[in-house]
């Protein structure tokens, strides 16, 4: 059974920028979550989509965004990058939504 | 508001040696409490996760973990470590029928094996 799959693993924007990050969640699983890792805030919820809609949300604004299509396949953006934005972006997914199952990341650099 | 604590954000232990991460929690009632890993530049794998009934649980790659109510702990252990555990580990909880239901982590403790 394939595993959480991201795309791109990693990439490099310029500050001002926007980008959009891919995840495509384990068969049969409907939530999809996102998460934003770095050494000095550590792992941070972002949002959960379940069913196309958005479910849950964490403390990041406006500037992040994430969709979720029929297929359960969900993407996410963050338009006018700037350089704290540089992170290990990470997507679980979930069947139950109790237990989630993450991706290899995408690493974000921005310069 | 929940929270979780890692106390040591390195750990240092001999190859063949015991190990114990440990893992406290602030929640108001029982939690589901989770461990992952994290080997460089990869994402989290799922250790072991907690969420009812028998308070050891096994895990995965010979990982144990034993939840622990008066003491809000869920600490982390495996017998006799191998370099491949080098890693770092995270902890988190989560509250179980909660609307707005996510998993609060702890900030990771980094596991260095010593040859």
């Amino acid at each position: 059974k394939a595993g959480v799959t991201q795309t791109p693993r990693y990439l490099i924007k310029t500050r001002g920028q926007q980008v959009t990050l891919s995840c495509s969640p384990i068969s049969g699983h409907r939530s999809v979550s996102w998460y934003q890792q770095t050494p000095g805030q550590g792992l941070q919820f972002l949002f959960e989509y379940f069913s196309e809609t958005q479910r849950n949300k964490g403390n990041f604004p406006g500037r992040f965004s994430g969709r979720q299509f029929s297929n359960s396949r969900s993407e996410m953006n963050v338009s006018t990058l700037e350089l704290g934005d540089s992170a290990l972006y990470l997507c679980a997914s979930s069947r139950d939504r109790n237990t989630i199952y993450f991706g290899e990341g995408s690493w974000l650099t921005v310069v | 508001a929940q929270s979780v604590t890692q106390p040591d954000i390195h750990i240092t232990v001999s190859e063949g040696a015991s190990l114990e991460l440990r893992c406290n929690y602030s929640y108001g009632a029982t939690p589901y409490l989770f461990w992952y890993v994290q080997s460089p530049g990869q994402g989290l794998q799922l250790l072991l996760k907690y969420f009812s009934g028998d308070t050891l649980v096994q895990g995965i790659k010979g990982f144990e973990a034993e939840f622990k109510r008066s003491q809000s702990s869920f600490n982390l252990r495996k017998p006799s470590v191998h370099w491949s555990d080098a890693a770092e580990y995270f902890c988190a909880v989560a509250s179980p029928g909660d609307s707005n239901y996510q998993l609060i982590w702890g900030a990771g403790t980094k596991l260095i094996i010593k040859p």
